[in-house]
């Protein structure tokens, strides 16, 4: 069964870090691209970013580029999403879902959430 | 530019059926999609990847009830014999190289 599973959500002040954690089991990670999609407070779902399978390319959505980072360490089966500069209108839910078969854009498994929020 | 538009609402009665409509934008008709559905305070699930021909794949586990057709620039997902865990938000999503990944609003369905 394929399980995804974040952490690393909290409180956290404008300006500050965080670093986003997501544990994949029950498939080969290695072989998936992973995004990461936040959703904020009674809104929809918005993309962020995405890692190709071994980590030699990713993109970001324009509202976090030069602020996040996405990683992944196929050996721990773990995917990441550090998070710089934060500002207010990052607090949202954020999910890590994997990449579907043959195109890795779309995604075709979700984790339940981890929630991120930025205030003074 | 790649932008999904999708109903804000749309209700239909316990049993029926209803058909939730997802356009891309001009010039993108050719586009596949992925549905996704959102159940209340739960993550995203996916329903299915849906090609411009209608052919599409469904995600494990997802009923028969459920099922996907295209026309033009429009992507559509059915829902029959509706249940009440039907009634949730319902997402397309979309994506193109060097473009990135799209989701659209969503359609809060309401089950009568």
């Amino acid at each position: 069964e394929v399980q995804l599973v974040e952490s690393g959500g909290g409180l956290v002040q404008p300006g500050g870090s965080l670093r986003l954690s997501c544990a994949a089991s029950g498939f080969t990670f290695s072989s998936y691209w992973m995004h990461w999609v936040r959703q904020a407070p009674g809104k929809g779902l918005v993309w962020v970013s995405r890692i190709n399978s071994d980590g030699s390319s990713t993109s970001y959505a324009d509202s976090v580029k030069g602020r996040f980072t996405i990683s992944r360490d196929n050996a721990k089966n773990t995917l990441y999403l550090q998070m710089n500069s934060l500002r207010a209108e990052d607090t949202a839910v954020y999910y890590c879902a994997r990449g579907g078969p043959g195109s890795g854009y779309y995604s075709d498994y979700w984790g339940q959430g981890t929630l991120v929020t930025v205030s003074s | 530019q790649l932008v999904l538009t999708q109903s804000p609402s749309a209700s239909a009665s316990l049993g029926a059926s209803v058909k939730l409509t997802c356009t891309l934008s001009s010039g993108h008709s050719s586009y596949a999609i992925a549905w996704h559905q959102q159940q209340p305070e739960k993550g995203p699930r996916y329903l299915m990847k849906l090609n411009s021909d209608g052919s599409h794949s469904k995600g494990d586990g997802i009923p028969d009830r459920f099922s996907g057709s295209s026309s033009g620039a429009e992507r559509y997902l059915t829902i029959s014999s509706l249940q009440s865990e039907d009634e949730a938000d319902y997402y397309c999503q979309t994506w193109g190289t060097g473009i990135g990944v799209v989701f659209g609003g969503g359609t809060k369905l309401t089950v009568l």
